[in-house]
């Protein structure tokens, strides 16, 4: 089994609708993180939390919200979808002092129309 | 100036070759240091992680790490084509409050020819 999961893995929606994005895990980290990737510009940071009540923001965060249900569940909203936040979406783990080590989820291809 | 810099390739290589992959960091205060490996629409995978100058190998990957030059490498000995892929630098860096937040470069893509 996965050790980190996401899901929807594709999602086609329109502007304007609310998404929500869903991260789970097994590996018992504190830290979770939630990133976009566009072809050329890397991985970019939206939220992180370093535990359930601890929620930071990151670099593009503006149009994004987060909530740590559980120190084993992280979720991100758009909750007013435009065109250029299509994108794939990562959520990421890790524990504190484990050394800085991201373990990635499977990711999700959103496609805003 | 980015805070983490590598050259996007593509890096063409033949099988059996070595390729070499470079990775410049502007904080000098950064600690730790990883290579993950991506493959076209899939994850970044960790492949190589390094916390002290010089050379840490594993299996036919080392990585370098030179911290005042502020240079970080990875060696891909006996390429082969299922190495095709981009490969992603990221730094750890550290903030106030024990808080610490990894810095990915853009990447660079290794392609691996017969």
């Amino acid at each position: 089994d996965a050790d980190v999961t996401q899901t929807p893995r594709n999602r086609i929606t329109k502007t304007g609708k609310r998404i929500m994005l869903e991260c789970s895990q097994t590996k018992g980290h504190d830290r979770m993180y939630w990133y976009r990737q566009d072809p050329g510009l890397g991985l970019r940071l939206i939220y992180y939390s370093f535990d359930v009540k601890d929620i930071n923001k990151g670099e593009i965060s503006d149009g994004y919200s987060v909530s740590r249900q559980a120190q084993a569940k992280f979720s991100l909203s758009l909750e007013s979808a435009i065109p250029n936040q299509t994108a794939l979406y990562f959520c990421a783990t890790s524990s504190t002092g484990g050394g800085g080590t991201q373990y990635f989820g499977p990711g999700t291809r959103l496609t805003v129309l | 100036q980015k805070e983490v810099e590598q050259n996007s390739g593509p890096l063409s290589v033949p099988e059996g070759a070595i390729a070499s992959l470079n990775c410049t960091y502007s904080d000098r205060g950064s600690q730790s240091f990883f290579w993950y490996r991506q493959y076209s629409g899939k994850s970044p995978e960790l492949i190589m992680s390094i916390y002290s100058n010089g050379d840490k190998e594993d299996g036919r990957f080392t990585a370098q790490l030179n911290k005042a030059s502020q240079y970080v490498s990875l060696l891909i000995r006996d390429s082969q084509p299922s190495d095709s892929a981009t490969y992603l630098c990221a730094v750890n860096l550290k903030f106030s409050g024990g808080y610490n937040k990894l810095i990915f470069g853009a990447g660079t893509r290794l392609a691996v020819h017969p």
